[in-house]
Parts: structure tokens; C-alpha cells; sequence
């Protein structure tokens, strides 16, 4: 049972423009939601995060929306840079107990294109 | 740079045999976490430790055991290797001081031949 969902493999922009990836998520017990991005034979880098607290986080480039009601988050990169290519990674946990521990999405590729 | 450091970067060994994998995390993080990337797979969450404690289970297999020193590195032992072990081990760590956030290292690409 996948509790996080990425349903978008791969995702192609141009240079400049709007990048925007999603996640979606089942478990309501999630609290707290991050953004990794992953380039090839590196482990993974911390982006963003957002606490269900919040709706909207920002940082930068890097803009995260949550919508518990959908049980819906998205990054959104703008504007979108050929070096922001790599797998994005969105995770989640509940910080309810004493473990944090992440479950993730299976990524998404973005690519932006010159 | 997270500040988290693996080794190996590498290990290729065959079926049958045991490695261990280590991990150093940031300074001042009480927390280690291991996770399993496969081809396809997502990244899999192992085991967890706090301090030199478990502190929680994810899917880690029966074969495979972990554990925290008091200088708070972490090794993650893999015994009796199956072909369907070969993936990337991340370890991270966090200061559990109300954050959630977690920073990896760069991983340790294991291939059992």
C-alpha cells in the first residue's frame, strides 16, 4: 500500500517557466511533508519542507502548497533553471510518536529544457 | 554537503557473504535513519536509532541488523546475501529537536554478484 503517491514519472519544461510536482498522500496521520531532490549517484537533498499547520511554504524558487482537505502537496519552481534537473522526491511523516521516519514517493523526473 | 558521510562509496561481493556498511552523522545529530533504494523501489525505510537506541522498524529483513555507537556513527550489517539485496543504502540523520528534517548521505551503491 503506497501511502505517498507520485503519479507523474516525468515532467518536461522549458527553461524560465513554471516547473510544478505533486504528491499525493493517504495516511491522515502525516504532519510534516518535504521536497528531496535526487541527482544521479548523490543521495538525496533537502529542498523544502511544510508542517500541516501551513498551506503554503517558501523559500526561494521553491514555493510547497498543502492541501489537507485533498491530502494534496505541490512544489512549484519558477522559475525553472536547466541545473533544477534531477528526481524530486516528496515524503512525509507523522510526528505523533518519537520516530520521524520518512515515507516516500516514488519521484519524479524533471527535466528543463534550454 | 549534508554533513553526513557513508563509506563505502561502493561494495560489490557475491551471494552468501556479509558487509557492513557505515555511517557518520552530522555533528550534533542524536539521530540515524537507514533506508534502501532499489531499481523498483521508492527509498525504503529501514531501521531508525536515537542516541545508540532503536528506536523503530521499517521493512528491514531479519538478515540485516544495525546499531549506533557512543560516538553516534551507525553500521548497518547485511548478512547472507541474496542477489535481490543489490541496491543503494542511504543513511541519514536529524537533531530531533522538533524538526523532522532529514539529511542523507550520499549513499553506498552495494551489487551482490
Amino acid at each position: 500500500d503506497q501511502q505517498v503517491k507520485q503519479n507523474s514519472p516525468s515532467l518536461s519544461v522549458q527553461e524560465g517557466r513554471i516547473s510544478i510536482l505533486n504528491c499525493d498522500y493517504t495516511n491522515s496521520m502525516f504532519d510534516y511533508f518535504l521536497w528531496y531532490k535526487k541527482y544521479p549517484a548523490e543521495g538525496p537533498t533537502f529542498l523544502i519542507s511544510i508542517s500541516s499547520i501551513k498551506d503554503k511554504n517558501e523559500d526561494g524558487r521553491f514555493t510547497v502548497f498543502l492541501n489537507k482537505s485533498a491530502k494534496h502537496l505541490s512544489l512549484h519552481i519558477v522559475p525553472s533553471q536547466p541545473g533544477d534537473s534531477a528526481v524530486y522526491f516528496c515524503a512525509a511523516s507523522d510526528s505523533g510518536g518519537s520516530n520521524y521516519k520518512l515515507t516516500f514517493g516514488k519521484g519524479t523526473l524533471l527535466t528543463v529544457n534550454p | 554537503d549534508s554533513g553526513v558521510t557513508q563509506t563505502p562509496k561502493h561494495l560489490i561481493t557475491a551471494t552468501g557473504q556479509r558487509v557492513t556498511l557505515r555511517c557518520s552523522p552530522r555533528s550534533g545529530d542524536l539521530s540515524v535513519y537507514w533506508y534502501q533504494q532499489s531499481l523498483d523501489q521508492g527509498l525504503q525505510f529501514l531501521i531508525q536509532y536515537y542516541n545508540g537506541e532503536e528506536r523503530a522498524k521499517g521493512n528491514i529483513l531479519e538478515r540485516f541488523s544495525a546499531q549506533q555507537f557512543p560516538d553516534l556513527h551507525s553500521e548497518l550489517n547485511l548478512s547472507s546475501l541474496e542477489l535481490g539485496d543489490s541496491a543503494l543504502y542511504f543513511c541519514a540523520s536529524s537533531d530531533d529537536r522538533g524538526s523532522d528534517t532529514q539529511y542523507f548521505g550520499p549513499g553506498t551503491r552495494l551489487t551482490v554478484l
